[in-house]
């Protein structure tokens, strides 16, 4: 099935800072979702992007699919934006399942 | 109550129990997927419920059981779990299904239910 990498997998920030969170993909996709887990377990959309860039507050995201990447953008980053994001993607050439990556582990440090 | 529910938020039962967990859908949408998220490992695609219809089942054991009355109704009936079934259980809902090439395949997650087998 298609391969999601996610980089860095830890990422310890200072608050006000800003990153960039990359999610490598190994086939085509026709859906590619970002989501925030909070420390409860809850998954929040971010952005659905399977290609382009969109923008949501200090959150922003870019997918370029034809290099099969995308970047999600924190700036001015606040000890909520802590928890593990995860790119997920879908891909029509595979297994018919929505294949999500092992995250990123974001800490916002005061 | 809006989005994706679930319930219980925690559940903790013994190997020889028979528990559910339930989820709700509030969005209209016509696909509903269980999701296993253990410790230190991605999101494990357990079964895929397409207009109350199941249409995946990820080589899951069968002491789980999945039921989907409608189409805002989820359900995983748990019995003889082992200690290492213990995680966390996500239910998701989407208004088409993930292998349609549509922008309306975006699943949106439930808050999930904390398990622990003893």
């Amino acid at each position: 099935g298609i391969q999601v990498e996610q980089s860095p997998p830890d990422l310890i920030l200072q608050e006000g800072a800003n990153s960039t969170l990359r999610c490598n993909f190994s086939d085509s996709v026709n859906n590619l979702q970002w989501f925030h887990q909070n420390p409860w377990g809850q998954l929040i959309n971010l952005f659905y992007i399977p290609s382009g860039t969109k923008q949501n507050g200090r959150l922003s995201a870019t997918t370029v699919a034809t290099e099969r990447y995308s970047l999600l953008y924190i700036s001015s980053s606040q000890t909520t934006d802590s928890g593990v994001y995860f790119c997920a993607v879908f891909t029509p050439y595979g297994n018919n399942r929505l294949a999500f990556g092992k995250g990123n582990q974001v800490v916002v440090i005061p | 109550e809006t989005g994706v529910t679930q319930t219980p938020r925690h559940l903790v039962m013994g190997m020889t129990n028979k528990k559910s967990l339930k989820c709700e859908q509030h969005l209209g949408h016509n696909a509903m997927y269980w999701y296993k998220q253990s410790a230190k490992k991605p999101l494990e695609l357990m079964f895929v419920y397409s207009l109350e219809e199941r249409v995946e089942n990820n080589s899951v054991p069968s002491r789980f059981s999945p039921e989907c009355p409608n189409s805002s109704h989820l359900f995983l009936h748990l019995h003889t779990l082992q200690p290492e079934d213990s995680a966390l259980y996500l239910c998701a809902s989407s208004q088409v299904p993930s292998w349609t090439g549509s922008r309306y395949n975006e699943q949106f997650f439930g808050p999930g239910t904390r398990l622990t087998v003893l």
